[in-house]
């Protein structure tokens, strides 16, 4: 299970602060992507990036901001213009992003963002 | 973009029965097809996928079938053990997974001893 690290576990946001959530592999994956969970509404898909200095926005990018300046990290931060962000939000990671054919995920622990 | 409809949402089986979760999708570009279970407090974990050129896939006590004219896949858990309790992620996808996944909303799945 080791292998793709997030943190804090918790975080609490306050109105109109922007929060980073971290996220960082050290199994030198290519692809890294962030889902946020919601009870009953399964994961959705925030942004991915297939390649370093690269990413694209998922189904839910709104408010949302990421940056990938190293293979190992991909922190996403969820800026005053995300109204709901309270969730669980999850990173994962895949061998290639690019080839199509590695294409398991590799969960983080999560983190749990509310809002004061 | 795809959609992805899961059934049942809850699904209570007594142990050693069998549990099967139905999963449509929208696009038929559609080729990856892989289930999740997380377990309570736990990451997702990979536990069983499928691509579009195959039509069945079998893992000791799972199994995932595709139907590709109808859109469908299901997942089948046969000799349900206390363990099997979790909550179960259909996913499907283009181009194998690389662009993201799109999950259905989840089975939460009970096995009554």
């Amino acid at each position: 299970d080791g292998g793709i690290t997030q943190s804090p576990k918790y975080l609490f946001r306050k109105e109109g602060q922007n929060v980073t959530l971290s996220c960082e592999q050290n199994l030198n994956h290519d692809a890294m992507y962030w889902y946020r969970q919601d009870p009953g509404q399964g994961l959705r898909l925030i942004y991915y990036s297939q390649i370093v200095n690269d990413f694209q926005k998922g189904d839910i990018a709104e408010g949302y901001s990421v940056s990938r300046e190293k293979k190992e990290s991909f922190p996403l931060t969820v800026t005053s213009a995300q109204k709901n962000p309270t969730a669980f939000y999850l990173c994962a990671s895949s061998i290639d992003g690019a080839s199509a054919t590695n294409e398991k995920l590799f969960f983080g622990s999560g983190t749990q963002l509310s809002v004061l | 973009g795809e959609n992805v409809e899961q059934h049942p949402s809850t699904l209570s089986v007594q142990e050693g029965d069998s549990a099967v979760i139905k999963c449509t999708y929208s696009d038929s570009a559609s080729n990856y097809f892989p289930w999740y279970k997380q377990e309570l407090g736990k990451r997702p974990q990979l536990i069983i996928d499928i691509r579009s050129n195959v039509g069945e896939k079998k893992d000791q006590r799972i199994a995932v079938t595709l139907n590709k004219t109808a859109k469908h896949f299901s997942l089948h858990i046969t000799e349900t053990q206390p363990e099997d309790s979790a909550v179960y992620f259909c996913a499907a996808s283009t181009r194998g997974g690389a662009d993201g996944l799109t999950f259905g909303k989840g089975t939460h799945l009970i096995i009554q001893p």
